[in-house]
C-alpha cells in the first residue's frame, strides 16, 4: 500500500524558473515531512523538512508548503538551477515508528 | 568525517548466490535502516534497527536478512530466497536524540545479478 503520493514523475524547468513538486499523504499520524535530494550514483541527502505545526517553511531557494486539511505538502524551488537537477523524494513518518514512508521521487531537469 | 560507509560499490551476484552488502556509520546513531531503490518506485524499506540485537520487517523482507551485533554495522545479506535483487541497495541512519528524524544515507551499493 502506497502511503506517499509524489507527483509529477519528471518535470523540466528552465533556468530562472520556479520547480513544483507535490506529495499527497494517507496516514493522520505521520508528524515530520522531509525532503531528500538525489544525484546519480549518491545517496539521497535531506534538503528540508517541515512538521505539521506550520503551514511553510523556507530555506534559501527551497521552500515546503504543507496543508494539513487536504494532507498535502509541496517543494517549491524557486529560480532554479541546473545544478538542481536531481531526483527529488518526499517523505513522511512518526517519531516512534522511527521508519520513513518514501515518495516515488521526480527527477528535475533544469535546461540553460 | 562521520558519515556512511557502503561497501562494495558495485557487486555482481549470480543466480542462488547469498551476498551479504556492508553498512558501516561512524555517528553513533541509534537507528539503522536498509531501503532498496528501484527506478519508478522510489525507495522501499526492507529492515530497519533501532538498538543492538533487535530490528524489525519492513515493507519488502522476504528474501532478505540482516544482523545488528555491533552499533556501528548493520549488514544486510540478499539471500537466494530474493527472486528479483537487481536493484540499488541504501543504508541510511538515524539518531534517538533527535526523535529519528533526519536519515544519513550512504552511497549505495548496486547489485546485480549475472
Amino acid at each position: 500500500q502506497q502511503q506517499v503520493k509524489q507527483s509529477p514523475q519528471s518535470l523540466i524547468v528552465q533556468k530562472g524558473g520556479i520547480s513544483i513538486i507535490n506529495c499527497a499523504y494517507e496516514n493522520t499520524a505521520f508528524d515530520y515531512f522531509p525532503w531528500y535530494q538525489q544525484f546519480p550514483g549518491k545517496g539521497p541527502a535531506l534538503l528540508i523538512a517541515i512538521r505539521p505545526d506550520v503551514s511553510e517553511k523556507k530555506e534559501g531557494r527551497f521552500t515546503i508548503s504543507f496543508n494539513k486539511s487536504a494532507k498535502q505538502f509541496s517543494l517549491h524551488i524557486m529560480d532554479s538551477q541546473p545544478g538542481d537537477s536531481a531526483t527529488y523524494f518526499c517523505a513522511a513518518g512518526t517519531g516512534t515508528a522511527s521508519k520513513l514512508t518514501f515518495g516515488t521521487g521526480t527527477r528535475l531537469q533544469v535546461t540553460l | 568525517d562521520g558519515g556512511i560507509t557502503q561497501s562494495p560499490k558495485y557487486l555482481f551476484r549470480k543466480e542462488g548466490q547469498n551476498v551479504t552488502l556492508s553498512c558501516e556509520q561512524n555517528l553513533n546513531h541509534d537507528a539503522m535502516y536498509w531501503y532498496r531503490q528501484d527506478p519508478g518506485q522510489g525507495l522501499r524499506l526492507i529492515y530497519y534497527s533501532q538498538i543492538v540485537n533487535d530490528f524489525q520487517k519492513g515493507d519488502i523482507a522476504e528474501g532478505y536478512s540482516v544482523s545488528r551485533e555491533k552499533k556501528e554495522s548493520f549488514p544486510l545479506t540478499v539471500t537466494s530466497a530474493q527472486k528479483n535483487p537487481t536493484a540499488f541497495y541504501l543504508c541510511a541512519s538515524s539518531s534517538r536524540d533527535r526523535g529519528y528524524y533526519g536519515y544519513t544515507f550512504g552511497s549505495g551499493t548496486r547489485l546485480t545479478v549475472v
